[in-house]
């Protein structure tokens, strides 16, 4: 079964300065997605990024990049140039492609990280 | 364009009671899904569709029905509410089941007395 491990339950960051965010999965598919949601206090579920696996190419949008490691099932979200409006609940997920398994194109959450925007 | 939609946003039930969590998407995908958020543990799936009139059970099915008798509506069904079932839903779609990002709806907060 997939698992998703994020293994901080808080960072802070100070506005315009950079922060990383961890997660790190596990999977027996070849071929699959990975996301990144941000939950902030209003509770919706927005995309932040997605990638790939058969991509080697990092996924990028605007301020938010990847740093995709698939061998090592590492998935890390880095923020540049921190905003005020980027505090949030961040979550990794992994989504099933295969059809031939249960709870096909389940996404599989990390625990989330709350992250804490310093002005 | 509305997107995905839920209703209601807060509901209260007392233990035994039901009800059904309604969410419907304006954007023609077929698959659908229902996963539920607790602390500390991300969100897991519950039920989930891949079209009109088929569906199957995700990770956490019991105690939950749903059904899909149209592309744009599914709804959640309690049987008899439970503490345990203290939880905030949300409602996914998208074009694919595989390859396709899910976008979510705002989410109802229920608690069950």
């Amino acid at each position: 079964a997939q698992t998703v491990t994020q293994s901080q339950p808080e960072m802070s960051v100070q506005e315009a300065e950079t922060v990383t965010l961890s997660c790190t999965y596990d999977t027996s598919e070849s071929d699959y997605y990975l996301f990144w949601y941000k939950q902030p206090p209003s509770r919706q579920m927005i995309l932040v990024i997605r990638q790939e696996a058969y991509k080697q190419q990092n996924a990028t949008e605007n301020r938010f990049s990847v740093n995709f490691q698939k061998a090592a099932k590492s998935f890390s979200l880095k923020i540049s140039d921190s905003q005020l409006g980027d505090a949030a609940m961040y979550f990794c997920a992994h989504r099933q492609t295969d059809a031939g398994g249960t709870s096909y194109g389940k996404l599989t959450f990390g625990q989330g990280t709350i992250l804490t925007v310093h002005p | 364009n509305a997107g995905v939609t839920q209703t209601p946003k807060f509901q209260v039930l007392k233990t035994g009671q039901s009800m059904t969590l309604q969410c419907a998407q304006d954007m023609n995908h077929e698959y659908m899904s229902w996963y539920r958020q607790d602390p500390g543990m991300g969100l897991r799936l519950i039920h989930y569709s891949v079209g009109a009139g088929i569906t199957d059970q995700g990770e956490v099915p019991n105690g939950y029905n749903v059904s899909r008798s149209t592309t744009e509506d599914f709804p959640l069904r309690l049987l008899s509410a439970a503490p345990s079932q203290t939880s905030v839903y949300f409602c996914a779609s998208s074009y694919s089941p595989s390859t396709d990002t899910q976008y979510f709806g705002p989410g109802t907060r229920l608690t069950v007395l």
